[in-house]
């Protein structure tokens, strides 16, 4: 049974460019998370997905930041012209959610991203 | 508003020492949840346990103790007889039943050296 996985473990831009990670959950989690994470913080929630509709945001998620879950298993989250301020660590959660049981969410690896 | 506070940001123990980190959060949901997740150097946070706020029973796993106390809105983790791969940042969370998102604290790094 594999874990969340994402995608690049690790990117380095330039400010201004658009940048896109990509989030596998586990197989039968119905539910998808975004989450950031900056030096010496807890992560902080960006935005969900129950299936492929995307059920909350963030007021942390700017009008630059778009995240998709087309087919309701993998997820992108995009940074248009991004900014220094948004190097930080990239989180992606997933879980199972019957009903409204409170589910576990269960984290990949993050993706790290540097913006010079 | 929910609020999740870790007031130790650093602990240094030595190799099999006993260590308590402590979790108080504020809520004004009647019924949540709390979560403790582990992060070693590796990023990737690791699910530890997770407490509803009807159970108060504190629980023991392995080396690993939980100490729920709704009376002082704390949920306390101590590692008995630590070890040098304990070593990571741990990190409390908080989330209201019915609600999806954790709010995180700050969390504790936790140094243990041989």
């Amino acid at each position: 049974d594999t874990g969340v996985s994402q995608d690049p473990r690790h990117k380095i831009t330039k400010r201004g460019q658009n940048v896109t990670f990509r989030c596998d959950p586990i197989s039968e989690h119905n539910r998808l998370y975004w989450y950031r994470q900056t030096l010496g913080q807890g992560p902080e929630f960006l935005t969900y997905f129950q299936n492929e509709a995307q059920l909350e945001k963030s007021r942390l998620l700017s009008d630059r930041f778009s995240a998709e879950r087309p087919k309701g298993s993998f997820s992108t989250l995009e940074i248009q012209r991004t900014e220094q301020g948004d190097s930080a660590m990239y989180l992606c959660a997933s879980s199972l959610a019957p009903g409204l049981s409170q589910e576990t969410q269960y984290f990949g690896p993050g993706t790290r991203l540097l913006v010079l | 508003a929910q609020k999740v506070t870790q007031a130790q940001t650093e602990i240094s123990v030595v190799e099999k020492e006993d260590v308590t980190l402590d979790c108080v959060y504020e809520t004004r949901d009647t019924t949540y949840y709390l979560f403790w997740y582990k992060q070693p150097p590796s990023g990737e946070l690791v699910f530890l346990i997770r407490r509803n706020s009807f159970d108060e029973q504190n629980e023991i796993s392995g080396r690993y103790s939980w100490n729920f106390q709704k009376s002082t809105s704390s949920f306390n983790f101590t590692i008995t007889a630590s070890q040098v791969v304990d070593s990571a940042v741990y990190f409390c969370a908080l989330s209201a039943t019915g609600y999806s998102t954790l709010t995180f604290g700050k969390g504790t790094m936790l140094l243990v050296s041989p």
